[in-house]
């Protein structure tokens, strides 16, 4: 069983709405990641946050501790932002910050 | 600002073969995590190195993969044998410290096609 449970795993919008993408893990982190790949591309790492809230331009990070459970949120979606989420955990002592990966949720925006 | 470089970017190679891949980090970056990512499935880690030393190598296959990480040069991801199964995008990230609180920046990644 996987350590980091995303959902959806596919998410399908039209252009303007507000997306969210879940994620859950089960251990102590040091922090908890949110990447983007795009098909055949590469990896970008969007946001690293321990605790509370991160923002940058239409998307927004949101994390809980005792919950154990973060969000991405898309506002005003555009096609462009179609793409594979994916979250990770950073584990921190004995771990050496290697990430854990959830799945990741293919989202489509359409025009 | 040069970001992490890797490559070749994409290699074929017959069964048998061996392949070698290179990646350099980040400017200033001593640490270096090496990722795969088979089709259809989720990115897992497979080594974690620093200058000159393996720290954390239990995702690495037992047998035909080994990594390196020497004073100079690039860290090299090294498959001998390889076997159809070793077809996959092999990332590789590196950071400036060795924990989980650090933004890991990844490469853009070698697709291995084993024919």
């Amino acid at each position: 069983k996987n350590e980091v449970e995303q959902s959806p795993q596919n998410l399908t919008a039209q252009e303007g709405e507000f997306i969210t993408i879940n994620c859950s893990y089960s251990v102590g982190i040091s922090a908890l990641h949110w990447l983007q790949q795009h098909p055949g591309g590469g990896i970008v790492s969007l946001f690293m946050l321990s605790s509370g809230k991160k923002k940058h331009g239409r998307l927004i990070a949101t994390i809980n501790i005792q919950e154990k459970h973060s969000s991405l949120h898309i506002t005003a979606s555009h096609p462009r932002d179609s793409a594979v989420y994916i979250c990770a955990e950073g584990a921190g002592g004995t771990s050496y910050g290697k990430l854990t990966f959830g799945q990741g949720t293919i989202l489509t925006v359409h025009p | 600002n040069a970001g992490v470089m890797q490559n070749p970017r994409h290699l074929v190679r017959r069964r048998g073969q061996e392949a070698r891949l290179r990646c350099s980090p980040m400017k200033g970056h001593s640490h270096v995590y090496w990722y795969r990512q088979l089709p259809e499935e989720g990115l897992k880690f497979m080594v974690y190195l620093q200058k000159e030393n393996i720290i954390d190598e239990s995702g690495m296959p037992k047998e035909r993969f080994s990594a390196e990480f020497p004073k100079e040069g690039p860290s090299i991801l090294r498959i001998q044998q390889v076997v159809r199964g070793d077809s996959a995008a092999y990332f590789c990230a590196s950071s400036p410290r060795g924990t989980g609180a650090y933004e890991q920046y990844f490469g853009p990644g070698t697709r291995l096609t084993v024919t």
